[in-house]
């Protein structure tokens, strides 16, 4: 198995380009998600998908949309880049929900920068 | 805002020591999940405890919960150089999401 694949792993951007920043698995997990990391503030939650068809806002939500047609792809876009967005995201899986938990599995990363 | 804290912020060691680092959280969990993270890569989990669980080991890891006190705690035993990363919790509430904190890192030097 791959895992979690991301690409771009690295993609330079002008204030108010587009983009869309894509993740896949091949485990067949029901719940990927997408964090940001910036320095000094750990990962932070932008959105989430419980499966094909289903997403919901994490804690920083404004300035992306995503969308889950399958079960294997959970692409991020940014609609009008801006010098805020530059951090680098991860894209992450796990096998279902439940109250028992269960580990995530993490992509590479793709490291952003918006002039 | 973040759900958990880890505390300290960076830890300094010599190989062959033991490395603890602790980790504080807001609200009821039904497990709490570390994690480790090489310079520039993705995160790797390492172990899970959950809210019934007091203390859980693997290898080198010993990890212990106590939701009393609504805290955790990372022990690394023997370190290596390899051991070098950042250490994250993260709080998993059942709402679907897994709240992260702000992680530890930890030097280990030769």
């Amino acid at each position: 198995n791959a895992g979690v694949t991301q690409t771009p792993k690295f993609q330079v951007l002008k204030t108010g380009q587009s983009m869309t920043l894509q993740c896949a698995q091949d485990m067949n997990h029901e719940y990927m998600s997408w964090y940001r990391q910036d320095p000094g503030m750990g990962l932070r939650l932008i959105h989430y998908s419980v499966g094909a068809g289903i997403t919901d806002q994490g804690e920083v939500p404004n300035g992306y949309n995503v969308s889950r047609s399958t079960t294997e792809d959970f692409p991020l876009r940014l609609l009008s880049a801006a010098p805020s967005q530059t951090s680098v995201y991860f894209c992450a899986s796990r096998p279902h929900l439940g109250p028992i938990g269960y580990e995530q599995y993490f992509g590479p990363g793709t490291r952003l920068t918006v002039t | 805002s973040q759900q958990g804290e880890e505390d300290p912020q960076a830890l300094s060691i010599q190989e062959g020591e033991n490395a603890t680092m602790n980790c504080s959280y807001k609200t009821s969990i039904n497990n709490l999940q570390w994690y480790r993270q090489n310079s520039g890569r993705g995160l790797v989990h390492l172990i899970l405890i959950r809210s019934n669980e007091r203390e859980k080991h693997s290898g080198r890891l010993r990890v212990t919960l106590d939701t009393s006190k609504k805290s955790s705690s990372l022990l690394i035993t023997a370190s290596r150089a390899a051991d070098t990363a950042s250490y994250f919790c993260a709080t998993d509430t059942g709402f679907q999401k897994l709240v992260f904190g702000t992680g530890t890192r930890l030097l280990v030097s030769p």
